[in-house]
């Protein structure tokens, strides 16, 4: 079993919906989760990070974790032609000290349509 | 040159080629990461340098060597690589050391590596 599961997609959505991209994960000891979007030909870049369990916006996008059910969520409202990219989910024990190994998923191909 | 840099962005390189990646990051950041990404598959860590010292190698095969001179540079030397080594590897930077806040990682372009 992975330690992290994301399903790959490709998810494709009308403009103006709402997207909802999701990962799973095995490890208890993840505290800290990160939501990274990748454009193609790009590097990763981070959209937001949550720490523990909770809600987080940022403008369009929450982040929510669920850590009691090991599942972590990533909601864009209003989806935009410009959204579409592959999200990638990270997780790790530890964000402090440096050299923090981060644990990712496969990433979400987003495609959103005119 | 702001952020994370990687040079050459793209690279194709026979099995008996010897060849370097390079990565600079223009952050001020203590960290520096490689890490390979192949179709279909998570981003693999393969090594992590922490002020100059290396501090992870997630069982890279010997074929790949890092060497990191200072903590704004970081290279990949590659040697005798296997068709199967192809994949867009990628460089990322971090604050680092006791920094106190969260240390997250910020990424370059990535090298897209094909071995014929």
């Amino acid at each position: 079993q992975k330690e992290v599961e994301q399903d790959p997609g490709p998810l494709s959505v009308p403009e103006g919906a709402i997207v909802s991209l999701n990962c799973t994960y095995s490890n208890s000891a993840f505290q800290y989760f990160m939501w990274y979007r990748q454009y193609s030909r790009k590097g990763p870049e981070l959209l937001m990070y949550t720490y523990s369990s909770g809600n987080k916006e940022d403008g369009r996008f929450t982040a929510q974790v669920d850590k009691s059910s090991k599942y972590i969520s990533l909601f864009i409202r209003d989806s935009q032609p410009s959204d579409s990219a592959t999200y990638l989910c990270a997780m790790t024990g530890s964000l402090t000290g440096g050299g923090n190994k981060l644990t990712f998923g496969t990433g979400t191909q987003l495609k959103v349509e005119l | 040159e702001t952020g994370v840099t990687q040079t050459p962005r793209h690279l194709v390189m026979g099995m008996t080629n010897k060849k370097s990646l390079k990565c600079e990051q223009h952050l001020g950041h203590n960290a520096m990461y490689w890490y390979k990404q192949s179709a279909k598959k998570p981003l693999e860590l393969m090594f992590v340098y922490n002020f100059k010292e290396q501090t992870e190698n997630n069982s890279v095969p010997s074929r790949f060597s890092p060497e990191c001179p200072n903590s704004s540079h970081l290279f990949l030397h590659l040697h005798t690589l296997q068709p199967e080594d192809s994949a867009l590897y990628l460089c990322a930077s971090s604050q680092g050391g006791t920094s106190g806040g969260t240390d997250t990682q910020y990424f370059g372009p990535g090298t897209r590596l094909t071995v014929l």
